[in-house]
């Protein structure tokens, strides 16, 4: 069974700090993706990465950088969060199809 | 680019009534859809893909190319049906998903 681990399922950050949403995957694929969930918006791709050190721009990545130095993980930055970054964060991993971690609801006051 | 409509952000139906819920894309060539699910507390999981052409938990999904739509189905709505339900799109051979804004499906007693 494929397990996609987020590290935090809450976190609350204040405006400017540096934040990191980690992404672990046990299932040896090669691809991994952060999306935003949001109401009314659903879920919109931030960055995704198909194999170690490779990433690519996702529909809304500013604000935002990714880390993947190695296969299992794969890690979100928001380097300065802000308020309107304050969202549910949703790890996945694939070969084929998707299977999503349990998400981080993050917090920025 | 592509794009992916679910009109019906609210719905709800009788348990035993039959329901649908609806989706659009847009794209110019041979997309590959999919829906998936979250119940409440759950994490996002799929449901079915339109080249599987199987029904799981008794949904159904036809691709109709002409209308470009991908509406999932299912005659008799149980109560154990609610959930928020978004249709997703993978252009072509590409691994990163569009998704739709999704429909909170209610089943009332």
């Amino acid at each position: 069974d494929v397990k996609v681990t987020q590290s935090s399922r809450y976190l609350v950050k204040r405006t400017g700090e540096k934040v990191f949403l980690e992404c672990v995957q046990d299932m040896d694929h090669e691809n991994m993706f952060w999306y935003r969930q949001d109401p009314g918006l659903g879920l919109r791709l931030i960055y995704f990465s198909y194999d170690v050190k490779m990433k690519e721009k996702g529909d809304i990545p500013e604000g935002y950088s990714v880390s993947r130095e190695k296969k299992e993980r794969f890690s979100l930055i928001l380097e300065s969060a802000s308020t309107n970054q304050t969202s549910m964060y949703l790890c996945a991993s694939s070969l084929g199809t998707q299977y999503f971690g349990p998400g981080t609801r993050l917090t920025v006051l | 680019a592509q794009r992916v409509t679910q009109p019906e952000k609210l719905l709800s139906v009788f348990k035993g009534a039959p329901v649908e819920l609806k989706c659009n894309y847009s794209y110019s060539g041979s997309p590959e859809l999919f829906w998936y699910v979250q119940y409440s507390r759950q994490r996002l999981q799929l449901l079915l893909r339109h080249i599987s052409r199987e029904s799981i938990k008794g949904f159904t999904a036809d691709l109709n190319k002409g209308e470009t739509s991908f509406h999932l189905k299912k005659p008799f709505a149980q109560e154990e049906d609610s959930a928020m339900y978004y249709c997703a799109l993978a252009p072509g051979s590409a691994r990163q998903l569009t998704f739709g804004s999704g429909t909170q499906l209610t089943v009332l007693p």
